[in-house]
């Protein structure tokens, strides 16, 4: 059973254009999130967090949006380079370090 | 300061054959968790280990054990290998139980 889903398994941008990957869960004892990025034959590389007392958490380039009561996160890329494509997972943890992924989404930022 | 460290990156067995994995996570890090990377299924969650103890432990089955050493290294160990067993594991060190996780670069198994 996938608590975490990401229903979009590719997503194309045009480079300087904004990347949307979104993350639905289902488990309301989740309550902090992440966003890994993954290049080929390399680990997961920690992106951003939001933990659930928070709506909004920006890094740069990076905001994660959290809307509790649609149990849905989002991740903003603005402006996407061509070097941020990856593939994106989301992961929820109920606190504790048990992390429920979801199964990514391939971004590719066309120049 | 040195990453993750993963040993053997890939590696080639047959079915009912048992492997042993082994993981060094970043120094001063005390909380290794282990995942196992599908296609279809994305990273599942093996087992975390904090201390030398089993902390937590996802909805694998018996086959796949772990254990950690008192320098934090870690193992893991599937016994019976299936053809299903073919994945990326990946294992993550991360300073406490509750924090932000660093992953090492992954072992690629397949079984034949």
């Amino acid at each position: 059973d996938q608590q975490v889903k990401q229903n979009s398994p590719s997503l194309s941008v045009q480079e300087g254009r904004i990347s949307i990957l979104n993350c639905d869960y289902t488990n309301s004892m989740f309550d902090y999130f992440l966003w890994y990025k993954k290049y080929p034959a390399e680990g997961p590389t920690f992106l951003i967090s939001i933990s659930s007392i928070k709506d909004k958490n920006e890094d740069g380039r990076f905001t994660v949006f959290l809307n509790k009561s649609a149990k849905h996160l989002s991740l903003h890329i603005v402006p996407s380079q061509p070097g941020d494509s990856a593939v994106y997972f989301c992961a929820a943890s109920p606190s504790g370090n048990q992390f429920y992924f979801g199964t990514g989404t391939s971004l590719t930022v066309i120049p | 300061k040195a990453g993750v460290t993963q040993t053997p990156r890939y590696l080639i067995k047959t079915r009912g054959q048992q492997v042993t994995l082994s993981c060094s996570p970043i120094s001063g890090h005390r909380s290794v968790s282990w995942y196992q990377q599908t296609p279809g299924q994305g990273l599942q969650f093996l087992f975390e280990y904090f201390s030398e103890t089993q902390r937590n432990k996802g909805n694998f089955p018996g086959r796949f054990s772990g254990r950690q050493f008192s320098n934090s290294r870690s193992e893991m160990n599937v016994s019976t290998l299936e053809l299903g067993d073919s994945a990326l594991y990946l294992c993550a060190s991360s300073l406490m139980t509750d924090g932000e996780q660093f992953f090492g670069p992954g072992t690629r198994l397949t079984v034949l």
